[in-house]
C-alpha cells in the first residue's frame, strides 16, 4: 500500500496571505490528524477528521481551518499567515479513531516571510 | 494537560551501547505510543502499549508502563547509527487526541 502522501512538500508564502495544504491518507483508512511542528512547542494537535466529521479540535486559532472529503483525503487551510505559522505541518492516517497507530506523512515545511 | 514529557532531553551514545528514555505524563490514559523521527521527517510509530500492560517488547525495542508513576521507558538495546533520531512518547485518553511530548534526540556514534 502506498503511504500517506503529502503535498506540496514545501512552500514559501509571505505575512497575509493563505496556504492549502493537502493530505492523502492510506488506503482504506477513515481518519486523518494534522499536527503542526516547531522547535519551540513541539507537536501540536490541530484537528483529525473521521469520516468527513471533525471529531477533535486543537488550540489553534480560526486561522486554521480543516476539511476531509468522501475519499478520505484531507486539506488544511492557513488564513492570514503570520511568521509564527512556519513549521512542519504533519498528517497522519490511521483505521479507526486514536487509540490506533497512526501512520505519519512526510509533513509541508511551510515558511513564512 | 496530559503532555508527556521526554528525559532527558538529549542522549549521546556509542554503537552497541543500550539507549534508555523516559516519558512522563500528567493524567490517566488509555494508551501510549513511541514514536521516532529522522531529521525534520514524518514520524514513524514503534510500539504502543495499553494502560493494562506493564511491558512489551518488539525486537530490539523494550517498553516499561508505570501507571502509578504515570511514567513510561523506552529501552533500545544495542544500538546502531541507524537509530539516530528524536523519540517521541504520546499519550491518549478517553476522547481526546493524541498528545505528544517534546522528545529525546538521541544520537548514535560509530
Amino acid at each position: 500500500k502506498a503511504g500517506v502522501t503529502q503535498t506540496p512538500r514545501y512552500l514559501i508564502k509571505t505575512r497575509g496571505q493563505q496556504v492549502t495544504l493537502s493530505c492523502s491518507p492510506i488506503s482504506g483508512h477513515r481518519s486523518v490528524s494534522w499536527y503542526q511542528q516547531t522547535p519551540g512547542q513541539g507537536l501540536q494537535f490541530l484537528f483529525e477528521y473521521f469520516s468527513e466529521t471533525q471529531r477533535n479540535k486543537g488550540n489553534f486559532p480560526g486561522r486554521f481551518s480543516g476539511r476531509q472529503f468522501s475519499n478520505s483525503r484531507s486539506e488544511m487551510n492557513v488564513s492570514t499567515l503570520e511568521l509564527g505559522d512556519s513549521a512542519l505541518y504533519l498528517c497522519a492516517s490511521s483505521l479507526a479513531w486514536v487509540i490506533n497507530e497512526q501512520f505519519f506523512g512526510p509533513g509541508t515545511r511551510l515558511t513564512v516571510l | 494537560s496530559q503532555q508527556g514529557e521526554e528525559d532527558p532531553q538529549a542522549l549521546s551514545i556509542q554503537e552497541g551501547e543500550n539507549a534508555t528514555m523516559n516519558c512522563s505524563y500528567k493524567t490517566s490514559i488509555n494508551n501510549l505510543q513511541w514514536y521516532r523521527q529522522n531529521s525534520g521527517r514524518g514520524l514513524v510509530h514503534l510500539i504502543l502499549i495499553r494502560s493494562n500492560e506493564r511491558e512489551k517488547h518488539s525486537g530490539r525495542l523494550r517498553v516499561t508502563l508505570d501507571t502509578s508513576k504515570k511514567s513510561s521507558s523506552l529501552l533500545i538495546t544495542a544500538s546502531r547509527a541507524a537509530d539516530t533520531a528524536s523519540y517521541f512518547c504520546a499519550t491518549d485518553a478517553r476522547n481526546t487526541p493524541l498528545v505528544f511530548g517534546k522528545g529525546t534526540r538521541l544520537s548514535v556514534i560509530a
